[in-house]
């Protein structure tokens, strides 16, 4: 069985300060494993994947995320938040086609 | 745009009503999804089809809710005698086959709907 655990509904932090969202999963084999992004209003966005390759992972507008098998985390990081940055983020877990798993979201706000 | 489209973005009916989503994937896209999202909620899996074949349909939410693909093209997603609990957000997803690309959704803006 797969699950995904987002530790945080909510997160905010200031402009040009660092991003930390936090995800665990869950999984009985080894796992793929997605964040996306959710803008108001907007489509989900695929920001970043892993998939068994290397551990840290870099995606869109400056995001990365480490892969802990020891841990069984995903967080995903970026060392200076944008404006632009405030959406909701997604943990994402992938066994199979059928078994795309959604974590309950982070809301990540930004303070000017 | 060649995107994934929904139509309607949004729709408002009264309980017992019967409403139909359609969702147009990226056209060379074999895999389509349907997923509902409740408002503070992730995605949560309806059913998904590769080309025609709906393989996975166990997660739709109760008998009253059906998908359809016939030509493996766009999808439509039913919902008979709407109910009060059905309001949400409801998504569509497409993708490649293929191992590597699993998981690669790309999503339509959803269509909303409310049911009073």
């Amino acid at each position: 069985a797969q699950s995904v655990t987002q530790l945080d509904s909510h997160v905010s932090v200031s402009e040009g300060t660092p991003v930390l969202l936090r995800c665990n999963y869950s999984s009985s084999y080894s796992p793929s494993l997605f964040w996306y992004v959710q803008h108001p209003n907007k489509g989900l966005q695929l920001l970043l994947k892993y998939t068994s390759a290397a551990t840290l992972v870099k995606g869109i507008n400056g995001f990365e995320a480490e892969f802990k098998k020891s841990e069984t985390s995903f967080h995903l990081t970026k060392p200076s938040a944008h404006m632009s940055d405030a959406a909701e983020y997604f943990c994402v877990v992938s066994g199979s086609a059928s078994k795309i798993i959604f974590g309950s979201g982070t809301r990540l706000s930004i303070r000017p | 745009d060649t995107g994934v489209s929904q139509n309607p973005r949004h729709k408002i009916t009264k309980r017992g009503q019967n409403v139909t989503f359609r969702c147009d994937p990226i056209s060379e896209h074999n895999r389509l999804y349907w997923y509902r999202q409740t408002l503070g909620q992730g995605p949560e899996f309806l059913t998904y089809f590769q080309n025609e074949a709906q393989l996975e349909k166990s997660r739709l939410l109760s008998d009253r809710f059906s998908a359809e693909r016939p030509k493996g093209s766009f999808s439509t997603l039913e919902i008979q005698r709407t109910e009060q609990g059905d309001s949400a957000m409801y998504l569509c997803a497409s993708s490649v086959s293929g191992q590597l690309r699993a998981g690669e959704l790309f999503f339509g803006e959803g269509s909303r709907l409310t049911v009073l």
